[in-house]
């Protein structure tokens, strides 16, 4: 199954844009690229997920490369609130593939004040 | 109001003392899953359901058993706990229908120590 990479950890400002990428450079054509985030003591919670082009959502927008090889979530004022754990996923929908996941250790997103 | 619902929240055990944690789902969802979270490690796929009658490995199976018999429920369950089992434990659901929009929906997760 495809793997993800993303960075350990980073850093952004109250109110300020934040771009979290995520790189999947042998995902498959029937792979969707998902998004959930991690608040402290809760259990993940979903974000956004695509497949070709670029997603919105009252969360997020997601930003996938042309050749799907990477994607970006894009967090457009970050609060408080948004200071998590995400994890980008690969979800391949073909039947025989789609119970197995692999999570990764995601991105820490810290948000100063 | 959609909920997937682990129990108990914590656990505290002895080694080799047989345990359940149990998850139900009130969405009607055919998949079903079962994760733990270790410091430094994430989140690993312990087992995973498809649907009634129908169980498959993850990445870390060993010491754990699973059993789907209804479709709302998915429990977990330790033969014989070791302490290398201490973890914080999830569990999450999807639908397989439309398999193009079918996020996962996670529990609240099962904090167990083995002493």
């Amino acid at each position: 199954d495809a793997k993800t990479t993303q960075p350990n950890s980073m850093e952004s400002n109250e109110e300020e844009p934040v771009h979290l990428p995520c790189n999947h450079s042998t995902i498959s054509g029937t792979d969707y690229i998902h998004w959930y985030r991690q608040l402290p003591s809760q259990g993940p919670e979903y974000v956004i997920h695509g497949l070709t082009s670029n997603v919105n959502n009252r969360m997020a927008s997601l930003a996938i490369a042309e050749d799907r090889k990477s994607s970006t979530l894009i967090l457009h004022r970050a609060t408080l609130r948004d200071a998590a754990v995400y994890y980008c996923i690969l979800r391949d929908i073909r039947g025989t593939s789609y119970g197995k996941l692999t999570f990764g250790q995601g991105t820490i997103l810290t948000v100063h004040p | 109001e959609a909920q997937v619902t682990q129990n108990p929240r914590y656990l505290i055990t002895v080694t080799g003392k047989k345990l359940t944690v149990t998850c139900s789902q009130n969405m009607n969802h055919e998949y079903m899953s079962w994760y733990r979270q270790d410091p430094g490690l994430g989140l690993r796929q312990i087992y995973y359901s498809m649907n009634v009658e129908v169980t498959d490995k993850g990445d870390v199976p060993e010491g754990y058993k699973v059993s789907r018999k209804e479709k709302r429920n998915f429990p977990l369950i330790l033969e014989s706990p070791s302490p290398n089992q201490t973890s914080l434990y999830f569990c999450a659901t999807s639908s397989t229908r439309g398999l193009k929009n079918s996020p996962l929906h996670f529990g609240n997760g099962t904090r167990l120590t083995v002493t």
